[in-house]
């Protein structure tokens, strides 16, 4: 257990939906990072968030946001759900936003999506 | 921008073989480097990880692996291999930026130890 956790586990929608997922990280660390998982595009990162702030962007369709709250959760936001969404998404934390021992990434657990 | 090969997708071995898996990066910079596994129906958990020193790195599991900077290498050995260790496994490169951080994953190798 990494100490990240995710919800939900397992999202099922229609195209043309849109969704939330939530990520919390470990206790302490500020930095949170989103990447997506899929069978064609395999392990892509997508968004990381420090301390509240946008500090990287990685390919993240106009259809995605996020966002880390005062608390430093974070969600996900996917809209207009396509077929091609489909998807694992995990979520990762650390203590800070920069590379370097300090800075090791912790994965959860991840939401598996299904857009029928 | 960082990239990361995987040269082997698919890799059959018997127990106790001996096993290599490359990974290949590109960035002009410092990086920080890692080999993670995701065991089937699970996360991603790391098994091990560069960031400075002595190159050859020890990580879970009986699981090493060696940075060759001239190479831009850091592949995951294991001398013996075991049934359990069946798995896909992932080089992610890190590269150092100073204020933001994000992993860039090579495609994986997926194992598959026999009996």
């Amino acid at each position: 257990d990494s100490g990240v956790t995710q919800t939900p586990k397992h999202l099922i929608t229609a195209t043309g939906q849109r969704v939330t997922l939530r990520c919390s990280p470990r206790s302490g660390d500020l930095s949170v990072y989103w990447y997506q998982q899929s069978l064609d595009q395999g392990l892509q990162f997508l968004i990381q968030y420090y301390n509240g702030e946008e500090r990287a962007k990685g390919n993240i369709l106009e259809r995605f946001s996020a966002q880390q709250f005062p608390d430093l959760h974070s969600e996900l936001n996917l809209s207009s759900l396509e077929l091609g969404d489909s998807a694992l998404y995990f979520c990762a934390s650390s203590p800070r936003g920069a590379g370097g021992p300090l800075n090791e990434q912790f994965f959860g657990p991840g939401t598996r999506l299904t857009v029928l | 921008a960082q990239s990361v090969s995987q040269h082997n997708h698919h890799v059959i071995l018997s127990e106790a073989a001996s096993l290599e898996l490359g990974c290949n990066y590109s960035y002009g910079g410092t990086v920080n480097l890692f080999w993670y596994v995701q065991y089937p129906g699970q996360h991603l958990q790391l098994l091990l990880k560069y960031f400075s020193g002595d190159p050859l790195v020890k990580g879970i599991k009986g699981f090493e692996a060696e940075f060759i900077k001239s190479k831009f290498s850091f592949n995951l050995r294991k001398p013996s291999v075991q049934w359990s260790d069946t798995a896909e496994y992932f080089c992610a490169v890190n590269g150092v930026t100073g204020t933001a951080s994000k992993l860039t994953f090579g495609t994986g190798t997926r194992l598959q130890v026999t009996l």
